[in-house]
This record gives C-alpha cells, sequence and structure tokens, in this order.
C-alpha cells in the first residue's frame, strides 16, 4: 500500500520562484490536509479539504494555493516563494467520519534562497 | 488561538526503562486527541488515540491517559527500546464538531533512549 505519497522530497528555490508540491493518496480518504513544519512550532495547517472541489484556509495559508480536483491528489501551490516558506511540507489524509486519523507523508523539505 | 503544548522539549531515559511524555491541552471544547511518533526525516506516524470519553486506553506498549479535568494527556512506554527514540506529538481535534479544521498539535517532545 502507498498510502500518502509526496514529491519532490527535497526542493531548493530562490525567491519569486513557483512550484507545485504534489500529494496523493490512494485510500479513497475523503479529508486531505498540508502542514508545514518548523524548528520549535510543531505542524501548523496551511490548507484543507474535505472533498474533490472543496478547499479551505487553515491556519498559515498566506502565500500558498491548494485545488482538489479530484479525490487522490491535493496539490500545494507557491506562486512567489519567499524565504520565510523554507521549510518541511506534510501532506495527509484522512477519513472524514468517525475518528479522523491522519496518515501522513514523508514529507517535502523546501529551502528558499 | 488555543494550543496543545508539551512540558519537557527532551526526554532521556535508560532503555527498558517506562517512557512517560505529557501535554498540555488549552481547548476544552475538544474530543479528541492522538500521539504521533516522528523518526528523523519521516512524517509523522499514528501510535495511539483516546476519545474525550475515556480516561485511559491501552496498545502494544503504549498507554495513553486523559485527565479532562486538568486537561493534560500522557503517553507511556512501557519498557523502551532503542527503536522508541523520536519527536513524540500529542494532537487534538473536535470530531464532534466535523473535524474538517484539522489536527492541532503541539511542539513535540524529543524521547532520547540511553543504551
Amino acid at each position: 500500500n502507498a498510502g500518502v505519497t509526496q514529491t519532490p522530497k527535497f526542493q531548493v528555490l530562490k525567491t519569486g520562484q513557483s512550484m507545485t508540491l504534489q500529494c496523493a493518496q490512494d485510500m479513497n480518504h475523503e479529508y486531505m490536509s498540508w502542514y508545514r513544519q518548523d524548528p520549535g512550532m510543531g505542524l501548523r495547517l496551511i490548507h484543507y479539504s474535505v472533498g474533490a472541489g472543496i478547499t479551505d484556509q487553515g491556519e498559515v495559508p498566506n502565500g500558498y494555493n491548494v485545488s482538489r480536483s479530484t479525490t487522490e491528489d491535493f496539490p500545494l501551490r507557491l506562486l512567489s516563494a519567499a524565504p520565510s516558506q523554507t521549510s518541511v511540507y506534510f501532506c495527509a489524509s484522512s477519513y472524514l467520519q468517525g475518528k479522523n486519523i491522519q496518515y501522513f507523508g514523508a514529507g517535502t523539505r523546501l529551502s528558499v534562497l | 488561538g488555543e494550543n496543545v503544548g508539551l512540558h519537557l522539549p527532551t526526554l532521556s531515559v535508560q532503555e527498558g526503562d517506562n517512557s512517560i511524555i505529557n501535554c498540555a491541552y488549552s481547548n476544552s471544547a475538544s474530543d479528541y486527541f492522538i500521539w504521533y511518533k516522528q523518526e528523523s526525516g519521516k512524517g509523522p506516524q499514528f501510535i495511539i488515540d483516546i476519545r474525550s470519553n475515556m480516561d485511559k486506553r491501552q496498545g502494544q506498549r503504549v498507554t495513553v491517559l486523559l485527565n479532562k479535568t486538568v486537561k493534560h494527556l500522557s503517553l507511556q512506554i512501557a519498557a523502551t527500546q532503542p527503536g522508541d527514540s523520536a519527536v513524540y506529538f500529542c494532537a487534538e481535534n473536535l470530531i464532534s464538531g466535523g473535524g474538517a479544521d484539522g489536527l492541532t498539535f503541539g511542539k513535540g517532545t524529543h524521547l532520547i533512549i540511553q543504551p
């Protein structure tokens, strides 16, 4: 079982560049989310989606866009990267009903120079 | 906003001893709690969860205790092994409200197992 797959694993960007972090899950989970993890800050929610065509903002959404065209995929877009977006990004998914144990991908380590 | 926090950032224990990792939460409305383990370079991995209508839940070598009176959560790991070395996060959610707001994570405790 693949679970939650994130690509790429590592990325270096220059300030102002754009890129898309990919996330795919094969568990037919309705709920998908993106977190960023910074030292001493724990994981903070960026955006989430409760189903295809539905997205919403989390705690730290500024500078990021998301879309959910299919149940399986939930890409995170940085339109104009900033050094403050240097972080490790995790995608997670879960069922929406009942206990929503979120399953995480392995992460994308992003550096913005 | 309200937060979930941990008392100790680093905990060092001898191999074979029991470990207790603590977590304080401030959102009294939270009704669901999860402990995650994160090894270096990997994503968080689910360990055990507990609903607010319970005060104790046991898994394999792990026990979670919930004290709603003082809003405190703990993770007990029995007979710690080198593979238990990791950062442990507690997280809370309000699943009765839909749960779609995602999990609120604490900052994490780094558990170090000494041989």
